[in-house]
């Protein structure tokens, strides 16, 4: 079974609306955290959020927020007023840690454009 | 502070040579890591360290080799490269108490 699932490979947004990404996850560890990375057509990685499987708030960090709902294993990311910035590649990722052995696992990404 | 550095930045290598991938970072962090990242698809975890002396293996080990003899350095060796590693190789890092990994630029390697 995939670990993260992102069923959005690519999604067109007009600008200074909202977006949300989606990301579902599969784990038995009690213990998690979920990442939101964004990669620009110029290749680098750029962290943007991350939510820890305890934390009972859901993760900000400026237009980003990550939408968690642990029932239901989804870690969608919500991007608020949309730039022309924005268009990149999402990955969703997530880590366990068993035992010391620390697994991280991405996602196969969602292309995001952002139309003018 | 120039955060995690990668060289070389681009390389072509015939099969079954080998190469060292470089990786340096300059903000004391304990954990380091090394991905792969396919066209089309996410990162893929080779090796990680969470300290000088300490590595581990992640989700794709085979044909690499990793060692950490210091805080700042983690090399990736590449023996007898093979066209399934043409791939962007990725170092990343973080410190101890948050999971937030800062990214070098990558180095895009294609085994011909």
């Amino acid at each position: 079974a995939q670990k993260i699932t992102q069923t959005q490979p690519g999604m067109f947004v007009q600008e200074k609306e909202a977006v949300t990404l989606d990301c579902t996850y599969d784990t038995s560890d009690q213990s998690y955290g979920l990442f939101w990375y964004k990669q620009p057509s110029s290749g680098e990685m750029i962290f943007l959020i991350y939510q820890g499987s305890y934390d009972e708030q859901n993760a900000t960090e400026g237009r980003y927020s990550l939408n968690f709902q642990k029932a239901r294993k989804s870690a969608n990311l919500v991007i608020s007023a949309s730039q022309l910035g924005d268009s990149a590649m999402y990955f969703c990722a997530m880590r366990e840690a068993n035992f010391g052995n620390e697994k991280l696992t991405f996602g196969t990404g969602t292309r995001l454009t952002i139309i003018p | 502070n120039a955060g995690v550095t990668q060289t070389p930045k681009f390389r072509i290598l015939k099969i079954g040579q080998s190469m060292t991938l470089q990786c340096t970072q300059d903000m004391n962090h304990n954990y380091m890591y090394w991905y792969r990242q396919d066209p089309g698809m996410g990162l893929k975890l080779i090796y990680y360290s969470v300290g000088a002396g300490i590595t581990d293996k992640g989700e794709v080990p085979n044909g690499y080799n990793v060692s950490r003899s210091t805080t700042e350095d983690f090399p990736l060796r590449l023996e007898l490269a093979a066209p399934s590693q043409t791939s962007v190789y990725f170092c990343a890092s973080r410190r101890q108490a948050t999971y937030e990994q800062y990214f070098g630029p990558g180095t895009r390697l294609t085994v011909t």
